[in-house]
């Protein structure tokens, strides 16, 4: 069974640090792996879909990279600022229609 | 504006009374999906939909219903809730890609408590 590992748990950094989020998966066999946040009480925020095919996908600030062999995303926030701060989802879809999430991992970026 | 809706967004009701979540979608997706959040346990599917009248369990199926009688319409229903039923739920809905669904968009969720 697919299992979604995601470390740190939890980061604080100054604002203005370039920042690594991780990702880990068990079962290289994915059809796509996506990057969400999520503010306290609220719903999930698609921020980055990477395809099986893909190595990397780019918006704005972000940079998600995928290593599909070695089972591992990273998610690249450069400049982070205060409004970076919330939580950071990974998920994997190892199936046609499923998806297997992360815990997350819950960022802090202070003035 | 493309959203997914969620109705309620809290509800407190007691155990054995039937209830029902009601989601839906304005962006002609094919695919439709529930999740439950739990601290601790992360967010696990619940049952998803690939098209009308096509629906499927996910990890975390007992205890829970679902119909989609319409596209744009996949209501949860609990026909008997218990307090650990107790969760934040979210409806969440994707296109269909090459490969199966696509981006997932998700609804603000509803926080439901069952005493």
């Amino acid at each position: 069974k697919q299992e979604v590992t995601q470390i740190p748990a939890a980061l604080s950094v100054p604002e203005g640090e370039n920042l690594v989020l991780n990702c880990s998966f068990t079962d290289s066999a994915i059809y796509n792996l996506q990057w969400f946040r999520q503010d306290p009480g609220k719903g999930l925020t698609s921020l980055l879909l990477i395809q099986s095919s893909q190595r990397e996908q780019t918006s704005g600030r972000l940079n998600a990279s995928l290593d599909k062999s070695s089972g591992r995303s990273t998610l690249y926030i450069a400049a982070s600022q205060p409004g970076d701060s919330a939580t950071y989802l990974c998920a994997v879809r190892p199936g046609y229609s499923t998806l297997t999430f992360g815990k997350g991992t819950m960022l802090l970026v202070s003035p | 504006e493309a959203q997914v809706t969620q109705n309620p967004r809290y509800l407190i009701t007691v155990t054995g009374k039937k209830l029902t979540v009601t989601c839906s979608q304005n962006m002609n997706h094919e695919y439709m999906s529930w999740y439950r959040q739990d601290p601790g346990l992360g967010l696990r599917q619940i049952y998803y939909s690939m098209n009308v009248e096509v629906t499927d369990k996910g990890d975390v199926p007992e205890g829970y219903k679902v119909s989609r009688k319409e596209k744009r319409n996949f209501p949860l229903i609990l026909e008997s809730p218990s307090p650990n039923q107790t969760s934040l739920y979210f409806c969440a809905s994707a296109d269909q890609g090459m490969h199966g669904a696509d981006t997932q968009y998700f609804g603000p969720g509803t926080r439901l408590t069952v005493l």
